[in-house]
């Protein structure tokens, strides 16, 4: 059957260390490989999307690289802050007709001042 | 733009009575979507509508599980009987075009308490 998984442990970090989250999946391919940031209370927010010919991908300080060979994404945020604390989710695409989309569980990100 | 709405924020119902949650999506999103999540999980797919058309229903309880988007605009989930497991967060979310290609935007959910 199909996965996605993500580490359930929260990960807890120093602020201004590189962050690493990683997403592996089964019995998929995806044709994109989303990330979303979710507050508590909230719903999730769009951070970056890669596609399946994409090796990576940047935005500011956040960088996601996606290797269908292995089956994983990794989730990089650099010089991490306080404020980069929350539940990080990926989404996989899959097309079936039409693009049907599946998140992740999460990881819980901690960045300790 | 305006971003996704829902309503109502919280909702605390008897089990067997029904309850309907409201989704109004960003302007010309084409494709709405509703999500279930349960604590320490993610999102799962409930239903995902292409203008009024249904896309994807596999993972709705259809036997209580309902939806609708009329007019292609707003939509609205309906459960009846609810059960305690149903307790959860009923998230709606819309895109451009289906593909996922810009990401989706959330509302910020409706928090559903099943006691």
């Amino acid at each position: 059957s199909q996965k996605i998984e993500q580490n359930s442990e929260a990960l807890n970090i120093q602020e201004g260390k590189t962050a690493t989250l990683t997403c592996n999946y089964t019995n998929y391919s995806p044709a994109y490989l989303q990330w979303y940031r979710q507050d508590p209370g909230r719903g999730p927010v769009f951070l970056l999307l890669i596609r399946e010919n994409e090796k990576e991908k940047r935005k500011e300080r956040l960088k996601v690289t996606f290797d269908t060979t292995l089956k994983q994404s990794l989730f990089h945020i650099t010089a991490s802050q306080p404020a980069d604390s929350a539940t990080y989710l990926c989404a996989l695409d899959k097309y079936g007709g039409s693009y049907i989309p599946t998140f992740g569980r999460g990881t819980s990100l901690i960045v300790h001042p | 733009e305006a971003g996704v709405a829902q309503s109502p924020r919280y909702k605390i119902i008897e089990k067997r009575q029904s309850v309907a949650f409201w989704c109004n999506p960003i302007s010309g999103h084409a494709t709405l979507y509703w999500y279930q999540q349960i604590l320490g999980q993610g999102p799962k797919l409930l239903i995902q509508f292409q203008n009024n058309g249904v896309v994807d229903d596999s993972q709705l309880p259809k036997d209580r599980f309902s939806a609708e988007r009329l007019k292609g605009v707003d939509s609205t989930l309906k459960i009846q009987p609810a059960k305690l497991e149903d307790s959860a967060v009923y998230l709606c979310a819309s895109s451009r075009s289906g593909t996922g290609n810009y990401g989706y935007t959330f509302g910020s959910g409706t928090r559903l308490t099943v006691v």
